[in-house]
């Protein structure tokens, strides 16, 4: 079984531009989360989605932020304009329910780098 | 609101020798503890978890943590460390109730293995 796979594993770019980020969930996995870690900094919960709904988004920084999942398959968070203070790696995890008990398998990450 | 401890970015050990990775949590009801590891270039591996039941929980490659209440510590324990455990790992908790399942994580903490 193919675990949580995630698009770019790095990316560089300027102050400005935009980038998306995609993340494929564990098949049948109707709970999609993404994280960020920032350089130095603890790994910190955006928002979560359960199929094509957004079930908390508490983490999200600011509108800058747009976190999407079509059909409650994969997801794109995409960043518009991007800002030096968004570098960081952002992690995707899928678990197959949302009880605070279920296993939340992590994928290894984008490597966003804006200069 | 939840927090997670973990002192100190790194921890050196020789290779045999006991491997301890400590973590305390803050918060008004006891969470769910897990504790990750990721490899270089991997994404996030579960470990352990504990959420009800026996408070020593054993875990995958001969890890094992003991959830004391009294505590509030989650600390990472294995008896005789193994170069291939050279990796970067992390506590988090998770609320034990309400609806709501991010991971809260500490910083991590860096395990290297000495020859």
């Amino acid at each position: 079984e193919a675990g949580v796979t995630q698009f770019p594993s790095h990316s560089v770019i300027e102050k400005g531009q935009t980038v998306t980020l995609r993340c494929d969930p564990i098949s049948g996995h109707d709970n999609l989360y993404w994280y960020r870690r920032v350089m130095g900094k603890e790994i910190k919960f955006l928002l979560h989605f359960v199929k094509e709904s957004k079930q908390d988004e508490s983490g999200m920084p600011n509108n800058r932020f747009l976190a999407e999942r079509t059909g409650g398959t994969y997801s794109t968070l995409k960043v518009q304009p991007a800002e030096l203070e968004d570098s960081g790696v952002y992690f995707c995890a899928s678990s197959q329910n949302s009880l605070s008990t279920d296993t939340q398998y992590f994928g290894p990450g984008t490597r966003l780098t804006v200069l | 609101a939840q927090s997670v401890t973990q002192l100190g970015s790194h921890v050196s050990v020789s290779e045999g020798a006991l491997v301890l990775l400590r973590c305390n949590y803050s918060s008004s009801v006891p969470p769910y503890l897990f504790w990750y590891v990721q490899y270089p270039n991997q994404g996030l591996q579960l470990l352990l978890k504990y959420t009800t039941g026996a408070t020593l929980v054993k875990g995958i490659n001969g890890f094992e943590a003991e959830f004391k209440k009294s505590e509030t510590s989650f600390h990472l324990t294995k008896p005789s460390a193994h170069m291939s455990d050279a990796a970067e790992y992390f506590c988090a908790v998770r609320p034990s109730t309400g609806a709501n399942s991010k991971l809260t994580f500490g910083k991590g903490i860096t395990l290297s293995v000495r020859p």
